[in-house]
């Protein structure tokens, strides 16, 4: 079956700090893997996906880079952190065709300071 | 543009009981697919069940039926039996056009409370 994890669980980083959250994917190949961003008490706003290795597609302009250097990897990161960046982000992996569900990761609580 | 309308903020329910969670939707793509997920204090979402824009029938999963009326464009996820662990957020989701990806786009979610 199919397991994504997320590291860190939680992150408190001061602003202008440098940012690497981690997604791996395992059980699955080829997988369509997304990064959404949850403010609090808020919907999911997605960041960036990505259909394959080193093809990464940015949905907001803002100061965060995706990169995938594996099949199942997808790295989220930023140079300098602003107070802005502080929420929830949520890795997410689905298939083309079908229902096209997406199956998403525990989290990484980010509070930039 | 597509978008996700959940208008209810908070919802609660005595154990055992049904609830109607409501979700309407707008979109001009002929296909799509709606999806609820539940997001519990945990932060985790988990995927309940999905309805695709060509069914002709009620998706159902175990406790949880989706009440898919496409002329009116709602949604709406019913959990029948309430139970305390179903206390949590619920989101509605749609996918968006195709294309080569599947983006999804969330309303604002409903926080549901089990009493018990």
């Amino acid at each position: 079956s199919q397991t994504i994890h997320q590291w860190p669980a939680t992150l408190v980083q001061p602003v202008g700090s440098p940012l690497s959250l981690e997604c791996t994917v395992e059980g699955t190949s080829n997988p369509n893997l997304y990064w959404y961003r949850q403010a609090a008490g808020r919907g999911l706003q997605l960041l960036f996906y990505s259909v394959g290795i080193g093809q990464i597609s940015s949905e907001v302009p803002q100061n965060l880079s995706a990169s995938r250097p594996q099949d199942r990897q997808f790295i989220l990161s930023s140079k300098k952190l602003l107070l802005s960046d502080s929420g929830f982000y949520l890795c997410a992996w689905g298939t083309s065709g079908g229902t096209d569900t997406q199956y998403f990761g525990p989290g990484t609580r980010l509070t930039v300071l | 543009a597509q978008k996700i309308t959940q208008t209810q903020p908070g919802m609660f329910v005595q154990e055992k009981e049904a609830v109607t969670l409501d979700c309407t939707y707008d979109t001009s793509d002929p296909s799509y697919g709606l999806f609820w997920y539940k997001q519990p204090s945990s932060g985790e979402m988990i995927f309940l069940i999905y309805q695709g824009s060509y069914d002709q029938q009620n998706a159902t999963e175990g406790r949880y039926s989706l009440n898919f009326q496409k002329a009116r464009k709602s949604a709406n996820l019913v959990i029948s039996a309430s139970q305390l662990g179903d206390s949590a957020m619920y989101f509605c989701a749609m996918r968006g056009p195709s294309g080569g990806y599947n983006k999804l786009i969330f309303g604002a979610g409903t926080r549901l409370a089990v009493h018990p």
